[in-house]
């Protein structure tokens, strides 16, 4: 069965600093990782995807994340943060092919402050 | 297009109450999701259905929790009896089975039961 599994459940950082969120998945197979964000009172929606090509996705307002098959991990990135991202992260893994069934991490919640 | 539309928003209810959450998905859209969301589990698919069609119901916690989808525009999850432990927030999402990029993801309602 597949997992996520994220490793920060609350991250601190002040503006300018830089972020990393890991994310392990556990799946025997290939996979589509996606990273989600629920800014405070909002639903969530997608940040950045891999589904193949370029190990190296770059997303939505300066975030990127990188594919690395031998550790399976899929670690969002983001060289500068701003006040606007504090949020809570979820990676998502789906098996490549699949019909549905995105598994979700529990989230980091991040929270940056001014 | 409105987007995924859940109502009600906030539901609060006493315990042996029944619950119904209500799901409109976007059209076009042929699957959809019903995830549960808490500080413990993080979230948690439910259910999900294709073509109306319910694929996987693995994830819903017991009997007293059903999922229908009557057609392709509307989908309900009724809690019954609810219980106190059932307070979460539940999301409905809906997406292309064929590409299964993107999950677009309603709002949520936010379900207390006391």
């Amino acid at each position: 069965a597949q997992s996520v599994s994220q490793h920060n459940h609350h991250v601190i950082l002040s503006e300018a600093a830089s972020l990393e969120l890991g994310c392990n998945y556990s799946y025997g197979g290939t996979v589509n990782l996606f990273w989600y964000v629920q800014y405070p009172g909002q639903h969530l929606q997608l940040l950045l995807k891999y589904f193949s090509g370029d190990p190296l996705v770059k997303g939505i307002k300066g975030f990127e994340a990188e594919f690395i098959k031998s550790k399976f991990s899929f670690n969002l990135r983001k060289p500068s943060v701003q006040w606007s991202d504090t949020a809570e992260y979820f990676c998502a893994v789906n098996a490549r092919g699949s019909q549905g069934n995105l598994i979700f991490g529990k989230g980091t919640k991040l929270s940056v402050k001014p | 297009d409105a987007g995924v539309i859940q109502s009600p928003r906030h539901e609060v209810t006493e315990m042996g109450q029944e619950v119904t959450l209500r799901c409109k998905p976007i059209s076009g859209h042929n699957s959809l999701f019903w995830y549960r969301q808490t500080m413990m589990r993080g979230l948690e698919l439910l259910i999900y259905f294709n073509n109306n069609v319910p694929i996987d119901d693995s994830g819903m916690p017991e009997d007293r929790f059903s999922a229908k989808m009557p057609n392709a525009s509307f989908s309900t999850l009724k809690i019954q009896p609810s219980e106190p432990r059932d307070s979460a927030v539940y999301f409905c999402a809906s997406s292309w089975t064929s590409t299964n990029e993107k999950l677009f993801f309603g709002s949520g309602t936010q379900l207390s039961v006391l």
